[in-house]
């Protein structure tokens, strides 16, 4: 069974910093991963997806990275601004096909991010 | 842009009554899925549905039940709502498997 960890479950940082999300998996067998952000109340806003094949995938400030070997996916903010302040969580779906694993995407806990001025 | 749209942001049912949660996508995505959300235990996934009438169970499907007659549409319904249903419903679609998935902004559920 697919399992996701984001390591810290917290992290509260002084604005301009730039940080690191990790996400691990359990299973390195997967189709691709995708990051989300979520603030509070509110729905999932989704921020990259990067493919099995894939090494990493960027947007803007936001530098995702993939090693499909080692399980893990890290998130990178750059120059990090209150704005960011949100749950960021990380979803892999995986590879194999049939049943109901296919296409479903597994979760982590979730880090909670707070920056301040 | 994907638009997914929940019918409500919140709702507060009685234990008892049959409770319906409506999506709806404007992107022809193949794909949609229900979970919920609760502090402690992440995002669980309820059911899913790969197209049109067809749908497979997730992690957590006692007590919900679903339905898919048009593509762009995706009901959650609780036949009788109990309060440990009490939760966050977040509603999903995407394309394929293989491409990004898009959420809704959320059902905020109350069963009392």
């Amino acid at each position: 069974k697919q399992e996701v960890t984001q390591i810290p479950a917290a992290l509260s940082v002084p604005e301009g910093e730039n940080l690191v999300l990790n996400c691990s998996f359990t299973d390195s067998a997967i189709y691709n991963l995708q990051w989300f952000r979520q603030d509070p109340g509110k729905g999932l806003t989704s921020l990259l997806l990067i493919q099995s094949s894939q090494r990493e995938q960027t947007s803007g400030r936001l530098n995702a990275s993939l090693d499909k070997s080692s399980g893990r996916s890290t998130l990178y903010i750059a120059a990090s601004q209150p704005g960011d302040s949100a749950t960021y969580l990380c979803a892999v779906r995986l590879y194999n096909a049939g049943g109901t694993s296919y296409g479903k995407l597994t979760f982590g806990q979730g880090t909670i991010l707070t920056v301040h001025p | 842009d994907v638009k997914v749209t929940q019918s409500s942001r919140y709702l507060v049912k009685r234990t008892g009554e049959k409770v319906f949660l409506e999506c709806v996508q404007d992107m022809d995505h193949e794909n949609m899925f229900w979970y919920r959300q609760d502090p402690g235990l992440g995002l669980r996934l309820i059911y899913f549905s790969y197209d049109v009438k067809m749908k497979e169970k997730g992690d957590i499907p006692e007590g919900y039940s679903v339905s898919r007659e048009k593509k762009e549409r995706f009901s959650l319904i609780l036949e009788s709502a109990s309060t440990n249903q009490t939760s966050m419903y977040l509603c999903a679609s995407r394309l394929h498997p293989g491409t990004e998935a898009f959420f809704g902004q959320g059902t905020r559920l109350t069963v009392v």
